[in-house]
This record gives C-alpha cells, structure tokens and sequence, in this order.
C-alpha cells in the first residue's frame, strides 16, 4: 500500500515561472518530509526538508509547505530552469525510524 | 554528509546468474539501506543493513533472493541471486545518519537477459 503518494506523474513549466509539486500522504505517524531530485543514471539528490512541527521551510528557490491536517505537502521552485528539469520525489519517515517511503515521482520539464 | 561509491554502475547479467553490488562510505555511518527503483516507479527499500547481525527485510524481499552483508560501518554488499529479467532495476545504496537527509549512491542498472 502506498503510503506517500504524487498523483502528478509528470509537469511541464516555462523558465522563469514557479514550479508546484503536490505530495499526499496516509501515514498519520510520518513526521519528517524531503524532496529529492534524480537525473537519469544517478541517485537522488536531497533537495529540502520538513519537520512536522513546522508549516513551512525555505532553501533558496525551494519552498515547502506541509499541510499536517490535510497530510499534504507541496515544493514550490521559483524561479524554475532548465536544470531543475528532473524526477522529483516526495520521501517520508516516521517518529523513531529512519526507513524511508517514497511516492511516484513527478517529472518536471523546464520549457525554454 | 556522505560520499557513496557504488559499484557496479550498470551490468547486463544472464538468468539464473548472481550479481553482487557493492557500497563503499566516505565516513562511518550507522543506517545503511538498499533500495529498488524498477523502471517507471518509486523507490521500494528492499532492507536495512544491520553492523554485526543479519539485514532487516521489508515485506516482498527475502534474504535467500537478495542477501546481505555488512562487515563494518563503511561497507555493505547486496547480492541480487539467481536472476530473472523481473530483476532488471536500478539499486541503490543509502546511508542516514539521523533523523536528516539520507544520501544515495549513483545506483546500478541491472538489466537481466
């Protein structure tokens, strides 16, 4: 059963304009969100994290917002280029483990 | 942070064969795990590697399909046994150190023929 879930599998924005990637999860015991971006024929790369005790936290052009009532939660990219073009995936843990569980994976391409 | 040297970065393997990965850490870590990516999904954690004692296995994955080893705290193996082409992925070797971000190696892509 998927626990952590990116029901977008894929997106597509111009250069300049902002990137929302949208993140749902079921496990009421996830307390600690990240973002990872992966290229192709490489591991992911961490991008920003979130603490559940926290709503929001920023890195540069990364955002992410964290929604614990609606266990929703978003990265926004501003502004998006072309290097940002990747599979973007949503990761969660819970209270005292440190496994994590992915969801999907969105594929964002960056439009000239 | 950690650097993760994987290695092999790709192979093309015959069924029925094994394949041993190997994952080297710049620095002594606690939580090591092995992950899979089968082509178009998610990452799915196959187990932890565990220092001194036998891998924790996820639901799916058992230890006489992928074993383990974990001789120090640099240092793990995932052994892919007895191959068929439902094992062509990439895999992917992570290090925690905490309650942080997890660090990935640059995978290997297994194609089995």
């Amino acid at each position: 059963d998927q626990q952590v879930k990116q029901n977008s599998p894929s997106l597509s924005v111009q250069e300049g304009r902002i990137s929302i990637l949208n993140c749902d999860y079921t496990n009421s015991m996830f307390d600690y969100f990240l973002w990872y971006k992966k290229y192709p024929a490489e591991g992911p790369t961490f991008l920003i994290s979130i603490s559940s005790i926290k709503d929001k936290n920023e890195d540069g052009r990364f955002t992410v917002f964290l929604n614990k009532s609606a266990k929703h939660l978003s990265l926004h990219i501003v502004p998006s280029q072309p290097g940002d073009s990747a599979v973007y995936f949503c990761a969660a843990s819970e209270t005292n483990d440190y496994k994590l569980s992915f969801g999907a994976g969105t594929t964002v391409t960056v439009r000239a | 942070s950690a650097v993760i040297s994987q290695k092999p970065s790709r192979d093309i393997c015959q069924r029925g064969t094994s394949l041993t990965i190997q994952c080297q850490v710049d620095s002594q870590v606690t939580m090591m795990f092995w992950y899979r990516q089968q082509p178009g999904q998610s990452l799915t954690l196959i187990a932890t590697a565990n220092q001194g004692s036998e891998a924790t296995y996820e639901s799916g994955f058992v230890i006489d399909k992928f074993p383990i080893s974990r001789p120090n705290l640099t240092f793990s193996t995932l052994t892919v046994s007895n191959m068929s082409p439902e094992d062509s992925s990439i895999y992917l070797c992570s290090v925690r150190q905490g309650r942080t971000e997890a660090f990935f190696g640059q995978g290997t892509r297994l194609t089995v023929v």
